[in-house]
């Protein structure tokens, strides 16, 4: 089975530049979360949707960020305009509703000069 | 608010020992869980237990096993046979059983195997 799938792996750009990072959940999954992993900050929820609707985003930093989830099987976090300080390992996970286990994806490593 | 800890930040253990890292939390609900999960050098968060609040049984897989003292809020993870893919991060995490869905994690524990 595939598990979540994100892209890129890494990315590298430029402070005020645009970033899209992408994920696509485990087939059948109808929970999605966006966390980010920061050396200072340690693992945090930044959005989580159910059935493709953002539920909470109280954790989205500024409105520089945005998530989208147009269909069951794709999800994307933007960043603009991109920061140094955004510069983290950004995880997608999924789950078969909001109560059972969530199955987190590779990361995307995130890097901003 | 929930918080975890983690009071360990690295610990290490000869191959083939046991070893337990620690976790505590804070919260004021009854129903919840609790997780610990592995990140590998490749960065994978894996899943590696969870144990759910209302059960009293110590939630077991494989080598891995726990201690949940709910009246204690403390929620331990021990590895026996230690093996060298071992080698990871490893993050408690409380969710909510109902309500707000996120996980909220521990600082970390850094494990190493020492052959």
């Amino acid at each position: 089975d595939a598990g979540v799938i994100q892209s890129p792996r890494h990315e590298v750009t430029e402070m005020g530049q645009e970033v899209t990072l992408r994920c696509k959940p485990i087939s059948g999954h109808n929970s999605l979360f966006w966390y980010r992993q920061t050396m200072m900050r340690g693992l945090e929820l930044l959005i989580y949707f159910n059935n493709n609707v953002p539920i909470d985003d109280s954790g989205m930093p500024e409105d520089r960020f945005s998530a989208k989830m147009p269909n069951a099987s794709f999800s994307t976090l933007k960043i603009q305009p991109s920061e140094p300080r955004d510069s983290a390992v950004y995880f997608c996970a999924s789950s078969v509703d909001l109560v059972y286990e969530q199955y987190f994806g590779p990361g995307t490593r995130l890097t901003v000069t | 608010a929930q918080t975890v800890t983690q009071s360990q930040p690295e610990m290490s253990v000869q191959e083939a020992e046991t070893v337990t890292l620690s976790c505590t939390y804070d919260t004021s609900e009854s129903d919840y869980y609790l997780f610990w999960y592995k990140q590998p050098p490749s960065r994978q968060m894996i899943l590696v237990i969870r144990q759910e609040a209302y059960k009293q049984q110590n939630a077991t897989e494989n080598r891995f096993s726990v201690n949940f003292q709910k009246a204690a809020k403390s929620f331990s993870l021990k590895i026996s046979d230690s093996q060298l893919g071992d080698a990871a991060m490893y993050f408690c995490a409380y969710r909510k059983f109902q309500g707000a869905q996120k996980l909220v994690f521990g600082q970390g524990t850094r494990l190493t195997i020492n052959p």
